[in-house]
């Protein structure tokens, strides 16, 4: 069974431009979750979306970013336009569920340099 | 504000060795705590996770201590493997409010032979 992929794993822009991540799940999770790590902090939380619709963006950071999901299969984060404290790995994660048992199965990140 | 805090930044023990690292909480929502292992260019994965009602959890090298009154819970990785070096994530989740995983800063571990 393949895992939750992101593209692109690295992305370096200039400061005003846009970047979008996507993130493919895995198939059939309802669920899908977008993370942020900036340099040396702890992974901090986006956004959670079920299937097509946004269960929680509490943690997105301002107006700038912006989450799909179209369909509820793939998703997209959009920074437009992109700041340097932007910079950091995006991860992804997905799970089949909510509640006890829930495990979030996380891609291997898609690392954002902004200049 | 962090919620979950943890420590050391980095640890390196020989070959063999116990490996701790500690973790501690502010929210007493916090219902179900997880350690994630990363190896570079990957993401992060479940290694062993721990529920409040019990104080320890076993599996295999990993063992997991959950201290309920001091809001404090540690990994422990006995006989330390060269293939144990990583950086670990301990986190923190409330199961019956949002699904958030809220992370400590993360600590990388080296093991030397």
């Amino acid at each position: 069974e393949a895992g939750v992929t992101q593209f692109p794993s690295h992305s370096v822009i200039e400061k005003g431009q846009t970047v979008t991540l996507r993130c493919d799940p895995i198939s059939g999770h309802d669920n899908l979750y977008w993370y942020r790590r900036v340099m040396g902090k702890e992974i901090k939380f986006l956004l959670h979306f079920v299937k097509e619709s946004k269960q929680d963006e509490s943690g997105m950071p301002n107006n700038r970013f912006l989450a799909e999901r179209t369909g509820g299969t793939y998703s997209t984060l959009k920074v437009q336009p992109a700041e340097l404290e932007d910079s950091g790995v995006y991860f992804c994660a997905s799970s089949w569920r909510q509640g006890i048992g829930n495990e979030q199965f996380f891609g291997p990140g898609t690392r954002l340099t902004v200049l | 504000q962090q919620q979950v805090k943890q420590s050391p930044q980095s640890l390196i023990v020989q070959k063999g060795g116990i490996s701790i690292i500690n973790c501690a909480y502010e929210n007493t929502a916090f219902d179900y705590f997880p350690w994630y292992q990363q190896f570079p260019g990957k993401g992060p994965a479940l290694l062993i996770a721990i529920r409040p009602d019990v104080s320890e959890k076993k599996e295999g090298r990993f063992t997991i201590s959950f201290n309920k009154s001091a809001k404090q819970f540690s990994l422990h990785i006995m006989d330390s493997q060269p293939g144990d070096s990583a950086t670990y994530f301990c986190a923190a989740r409330n199961n019956f409010g949002n699904e958030k995983l809220t992370f400590g800063t993360g600590t990388r571990l080296t093991i030397i032979p």
